[in-house]
C-alpha cells in the first residue's frame, strides 16, 4: 500500500469555524508533511514531523495547528482562518532517511474560506 | 537549499521525447536532484532521483553533467496524459533525523498535444 489517504477531499468553513483535516498513511513512514498550495503557484512546505515530533515549522501563524497523534496519522487544526488561507492543502509521508529520498503526496484537501 | 531554475512552459507534440533543463548554480556537495510531476488538483508524484551521471527508470532518464551545475529530465515519446507540471529539487536530503524539506521551485508546465 502506497498510499496516502487526505480527508475530506472538500471542505468550506467560515471565518470563525474550527474544523481539521486529515491524513492517513500505512507504509511505516515516520517522517509527515503538511504542504499548502495555492492556485497555479508550487507547494510550500508548512510543518514536517518525524518520529511524531514536530522538526519543522515553516513560521506558519498559529491558527493552523499540527498533531500526530501516531505513526500513521496526521491532523492540521484550523481556527480563525481567513480568506487567503484558502488552498489545497497536501499532506506527504517519507522515511525519515532512506535512499531514495522520495516522498508520497495525498490528493489534497481544498479549502475554502468565506 | 540550492535555487533552481527551469522553463516555464514548454510543448510537444505526441510521442516526441521531451528535455527539459534545470539551472542550479549553487548546488552543494550532499545534494540530491529530485523531479516531481503535478497534475492538476492532485499531488505532486515521485519521477527521477540522481546525484550524478545519469539515471534511468521506467518512467525517464534524468542526466547529470560532471559539475553538477544543472540537469536534464528527458521523457521518452510523451503521450497526452504526460500533460502537467515538473518540477525540479534539489537538497540535502539525508540531513537529521528530522524528515526533508522540499523546496519547491515555480516549475515547467508541459504541454502535449496530438
Amino acid at each position: 500500500d502506497t498510499e496516502v489517504t487526505q480527508t475530506p477531499k472538500h471542505l468550506v468553513m467560515g471565518m470563525t469555524n474550527k474544523k481539521s483535516l486529515k491524513c492517513e498513511q500505512h507504509m511505516g513512514h515516520r517522517a509527515m508533511y503538511w504542504y499548502k498550495q495555492k492556485a497555479k503557484k508550487p507547494p510550500e512546505l508548512m510543518f514536517v514531523y518525524s518520529y511524531e515530533k514536530l522538526s519543522i515549522n515553516e513560521s506558519v501563524p498559529s491558527r493552523f495547528s499540527p498533531e500526530c497523534p501516531n505513526s500513521s496519522l496526521l491532523n492540521l487544526h484550523l481556527h480563525a482562518l481567513q480568506p487567503e488561507d484558502s488552498a489545497l492543502y497536501l499532506c506527504a509521508s517519507s522515511q525519515v532517511s532512506e535512499e531514495p529520498y522520495e516522498q508520497y503526496f495525498g490528493p489534497g484537501t481544498r479549502l475554502t474560506v468565506t | 537549499l540550492a535555487k533552481t531554475t527551469q522553463p516555464i512552459s514548454m510543448d510537444s507534440y505526441e510521442g516526441q521525447e521531451v528535455n527539459i533543463t534545470c539551472s542550479h548554480n549553487n548546488i552543494a556537495t550532499n545534494d540530491y536532484i529530485t523531479w516531481y510531476q503535478q497534475f492538476p488538483s492532485q499531488g505532486p508524484r515521485f519521477i527521477i532521483q540522481g546525484y550524478k551521471t545519469k539515471v534511468t527508470n521506467e518512467v525517464a532518464s534524468l542526466f547529470i553533467p560532471a559539475d553538477r551545475k544543472s540537469s536534464t529530465l528527458s521523457l521518452p515519446r510523451v503521450s497526452l496524459s504526460d500533460t502537467a507540471v515538473y518540477y525540479c529539487l534539489v537538497g540535502d536530503m539525508v540531513g537529521s533525523n528530522s524528515g526533508y524539506a522540499l523546496n519547491f521551485g515555480k516549475g515547467t508546465s508541459l504541454l502535449v498535444t496530438p
